[in-house]
């Protein structure tokens, strides 16, 4: 069984501009997560999506933070415009949903914000 | 109070020693508890779950849930050098939303 997939691994960007994040879930795996996780820090939970609607949202930042997922399986993260302080590992997350809702991460992508 | 909180460490224990890591959560409606590894770099990686008060084993590791005093343990028996990494607490909140909160961490040293 195929893990969950990110892309970019890496990426680099100067302050103000843009940048976004892909995540392929597990098949089958309905909820899907994005995290933002800072150095020394435990993941963060941004969005939360169950199929394609949003269940917690709370710590999105809005003003530049979006993120869809369309047809209830592939989502992206967008960045616009980026900050200094956005420089973390994003990462993506999937699960069955309950009843013990276990998680599977994909291997993160590490943003670097100059 | 944090919802998750984790000693941050770093713990050291030496090499075929028991590991213990302990993790305490502030809702007491929490219904489903995991530990998970992470590795330097890495994402982090599912090493158990658990949801009923008492122990569950799976290999060198043990869980622990007492949800009367909101505790969750893992404890990792015969430490290997390859069990060095940070170990990160998450509790299932919310069971009808399926949210879950990380701690953050405990970094794990073991010493040959």
């Amino acid at each position: 069984e195929a893990g969950v997939a990110q892309s970019p691994r890496y990426k680099i960007i100067e302050k103000r501009q843009s940048v976004a994040f892909w995540c392929n879930p597990i098949s089958g795996h309905a909820t899907l997560y994005w995290y933002q996780q800072i150095l020394g820090q435990g993941p963060k939970l941004l969005i939360q999506f169950q199929n394609n609607g949003v269940v917690d949202d709370s710590q999105l930042p809005k003003d530049r933070f979006s993120a869809e997922r369309l047809k209830g399986v592939d989502s992206t993260l967008k960045i616009q415009p980026a900050k200094l302080e956005d420089s973390a590992v994003y990462l993506c997350a999937s699960s069955l949903g309950q009843p013990y809702n276990e998680q599977f991460f994909g291997p993160g992508t590490r943003l670097t914000v100059l | 109070q944090k919802e998750v909180e984790q000693n941050s460490g770093p713990l050291s224990v030496p090499e075929g020693a028991i590991a213990s890591l302990n993790c305490t959560y502030s809702d007491r409606g929490s219904q489903s508890f995991f530990w998970y590894r992470q590795y330097s770099g890495k994402s982090p990686e599912l090493i158990m779950f658990i949801y009923s008060n008492g122990d569950k084993e799976d290999g060198r590791f043990t869980a622990q849930l007492n949800k009367a005093s909101q505790y969750v343990s893992l404890l990792i028996r015969d430490s290997q050098p390859s069990d060095s990494a940070t170990y990160l607490c998450a509790v299932n909140l919310d069971s009808s939303a399926s949210k879950i909160i990380f701690g953050s961490g405990t970094r794990l040293s073991i010493r040959p």
